[in-house]
């Protein structure tokens, strides 16, 4: 079966860095998303990887290990504006995004 | 570049009543679109996926009959609900997406939320 899965919710402090892993198993692989999501909005496009390495973009990075299913988003120099959710996304054999139920984000100042 | 548009943004309508729900992509051709649901804290579920000029591929659970889909052009599709129930109160979000080899990010609407009473 296709699988996708994410801590449910972390905490981090205001500056600091958090990493939010995702594991993944999906029929087929042609890449990982990770979105963010306000509440109540539409989710926003991150960063994409298909690859194995870090992409690194501002104060966001994303990592992807092919060989083990395996992601994370890192933020760096967290800002209280960065409490959101943040969904990955498995792109499969048919170029069908697969969701994760989202890790809700909390940052304390 | 890449904007997807909904309309309306929230909409609140009487049980037993159909709703319609426009989602374009303003500044490129959407091969594919997608129609997602999302309850209070749950994730995105996909609801039906559509291409231009042809029948949308339902997700397992989703009464075709009950939303319709129609991508009538590559830069706009429709979802109406039909015969709304408090049930159907959600938030609905389209996305769309080039398509090509190049990119398969979707690009999502600003959402939907609707209200049935």
């Amino acid at each position: 079966g296709q699988n996708i899965d994410q801590p449910t919710e972390m905490t981090a402090t205001e500056g600091a860095i958090v990493q939010i892993n995702c594991t993944y198993q999906t029929s087929g692989f042609n890449g990982l998303f990770w979105y963010q999501q306000h509440a109540g909005e539409a989710p926003t496009f991150l960063s994409y990887n298909v690859l194995d390495g870090l992409e690194e973009k501002g104060r966001f990075s994303s990592f992807l290990s092919r060989s083990k299913g395996y992601s994370y988003l890192l933020l760096k120099e967290l800002q209280m504006k960065d409490s959101a959710s943040y969904l990955c996304a498995s792109l499969d054999s048919n170029y069908q995004l697969i969701w994760g139920a989202g890790t809700k984000l909390i940052i304390k100042p | 570049g890449a904007v997807v548009s909904q309309h309306p943004s929230w909409v609140i309508c009487k049980s037993g009543t159909s709703v319609k729900i426009e989602c374009r992509s303003l500044d490129f051709q959407a091969t594919t679109m997608f129609w997602y649901r999302q309850f209070p804290k749950q994730s995105l579920m996909l609801m039906a996926t559509s291409n231009e000029g042809s029948k949308a591929t339902y997700e397992q659970g989703v009464e075709k009959d009950k939303f319709l889909i129609n991508h009538a052009s590559l830069t706009l599709s429709t979802l109406t609900v039909t015969s709304a129930h408090p049930e159907d109160s959600s938030f609905y979000i389209c996305s769309a997406t080039p398509g090509s080899r190049e990119t398969y990010e979707q690009y999502f609407g600003p959402g939907t939320r609707l209200t049935v009473t």
